[in-house]
């Protein structure tokens, strides 16, 4: 069965560069989430998208953008890259269709790496 | 999302089941309760979810008590592979979902 693709699995940038990280949902999925794992970290819930709108906000610096395109492939653009942004970048999609939601699949992760 | 509370950490031995459990007393009526884990620097597998009644997949068996404000993950036969971080989520509808601290499960030959 198709799984979460994130890309790229590795990224190594210096500080003040830019970053983007892809994810492509399971087919037919309308929303995808991103979180962030520093190390030893719990995952956090940075932002979402359902139906290529913005559904939720959690902590997400004001540096880092993403949205979601009619594929629904969604990409995660982090600016002005910063010591602290190095961690694994998760995506999960999930489809809400018809009211309910049947639970998050989650992508292999991003290891972000500034130095 | 409603909050869940789970231990920080649990030892089982191999081969024996293992009991992880999280309260969960503020659900609401239309959120489900979902497991993940998380092997060392992996994404989040899905295990098993469930709204009140119990579940059981080749993978574990999920108990939820009958107020539906706390609930068992049950491992049948732990093995090495299985020791990892366990997350339980209280969740519905496309808001975001909270990951709390987790239940870090240590399987012991």
């Amino acid at each position: 069965a198709a799984g979460v693709i994130q890309s790229p699995r590795h990224l190594i940038k210096e500080k003040r560069e830019t970053a983007t990280l892809k994810c492509y949902p399971i087919p037919r999925h309308d929303t995808v989430y991103w979180y962030q794992q520093g190390p030893g970290q719990d995952p956090q819930f940075l932002i979402s998208f359902y139906e290529k709108m913005q559904s939720d906000k959690g902590s997400i610096p004001d540096r880092f953008s993403a949205q979601q395109f009619s594929d629904y492939h969604s990409e995660l653009n982090m600016s002005s890259l910063e010591l602290g942004d190095s961690a694994l970048y998760f995506c999960a999609s999930s489809l809400i269709g018809g009211g309910l939601w049947y639970g998050y699949t989650f992508g292999s992760g991003t290891r972000l790496t500034v130095v | 999302d409603a909050k869940t509370t789970q231990p920080p950490s649990m030892d089982c031995a191999e081969g024996r089941a293992a009991n992880l459990p999280c309260n969960h007393s503020t659900i609401s009526g239309n959120e489900y309760v979902y497991w993940y884990r998380q092997i060392h620097s992996q994404g989040p597998q899905y295990i098993i979810h469930g709204l009140k009644n119990n579940e059981t997949n080749e993978m574990a068996s999920l108990i939820i008590t009958e107020d539906r404000k706390s609930s068992t993950l049950i491992l049948p036969h732990a093995t090495l592979r299985d020791t990892a971080v366990y997350y339980c989520i209280a969740a519905g509808g496309y808001q975001k979902v909270t990951f709390g601290t987790g239940t870090k499960l240590q399987v012991i030959p």
